[in-house]
């Protein structure tokens, strides 16, 4: 069973840089997975930030790829993300999740999920 | 980015009845679209997935259809232990995009 498991600070200060990791286990980073961020401001609805496969290959949100950086340490099997310049706006739940395609199944789907961390941008 | 618009926002209905909600994206997507459930602190747990396959493990009486641009989600007969807000996520193009959401409530 894979899990997966956020950590990082939980307050950033405005005009910071957020960073998170996402430590993978039960499983190998270095599958045919893309590994992805997703956040959830307070009372609102999910937003995709960005993924990465393991050979570094990465696709980011247009809305935020000028701030957004994803990155992948395979020898500890876990990705992160670094999100610069926030503001208020960027206080969210933040979420790591396994992107999955299963091409014979038809299967493409964000089957496994961090249980989130709220990080508050505030000074 | 292609837009997904779920209605209702919100609704409420009694254990037993059946629930219907649609999802409509601004471009034709095929069948490239999956339904979450989130239930409060938790996060969303997948449901569907190719519009209208369902997850293992999943009940039985959640089920969807669709294709194009116009999608629905059922519960054929809601439980209590449905209260949560529903989402769809189109995976057609990038970026990923989900509706804004569904919450579902007892009456």
């Amino acid at each position: 069973q894979v899990q997966l498991q956020e950590s990082g600070p939980g307050l950033v200060k405005p005009s910071g840089t957020l960073s998170l990791t996402c430590a993978v286990s039960g499983g190998s980073i270095s599958s045919s997975n893309w590994w992805s961020w997703v956040r959830q401001p307070p009372g609102k609805g999910l937003e995709w930030i960005g993924e990465i496969y393991h050979s570094g290959s990465t696709n980011y949100n247009p809305s935020l790829k000028s701030r957004v950086t994803i990155s992948v340490d395979k020898s500890k099997n876990q990705f992160s993300l670094k999100l610069s310049s926030v503001t208020a706006a960027d206080t969210a739940v933040y979420y790591c999740a396994r992107w999955a395609e299963i091409a014979a199944a038809g299967r493409s789907a964000f089957d496994y999920w961090g249980q989130g961390t709220l990080v508050t941008v505030s000074s | 980015d292609i837009q997904m618009t779920q209605s209702p926002s919100s609704l409420s209905a009694s254990v037993g009845d059946r629930v219907t909600i649609t999802c409509q994206a601004s471009q034709d997507i095929s069948n490239y679209l999956n339904w979450y459930q989130q239930k409060p602190g938790k996060a969303p747990k997948l449901l569907i997935y190719d519009a209208s396959n369902l997850e293992t493990g999943v009940p039985s009486r959640f089920s969807g259809s669709g294709s194009g641009t116009d999608f629905t989600f059922t519960i054929s007969s809601l439980q209590p232990e449905d209260i949560a807000t529903y989402y769809c996520q189109q995976y057609d193009n990038l970026p990923r995009t989900f509706g804004q959401g569904t919450k579902v409530e007892i009456k």
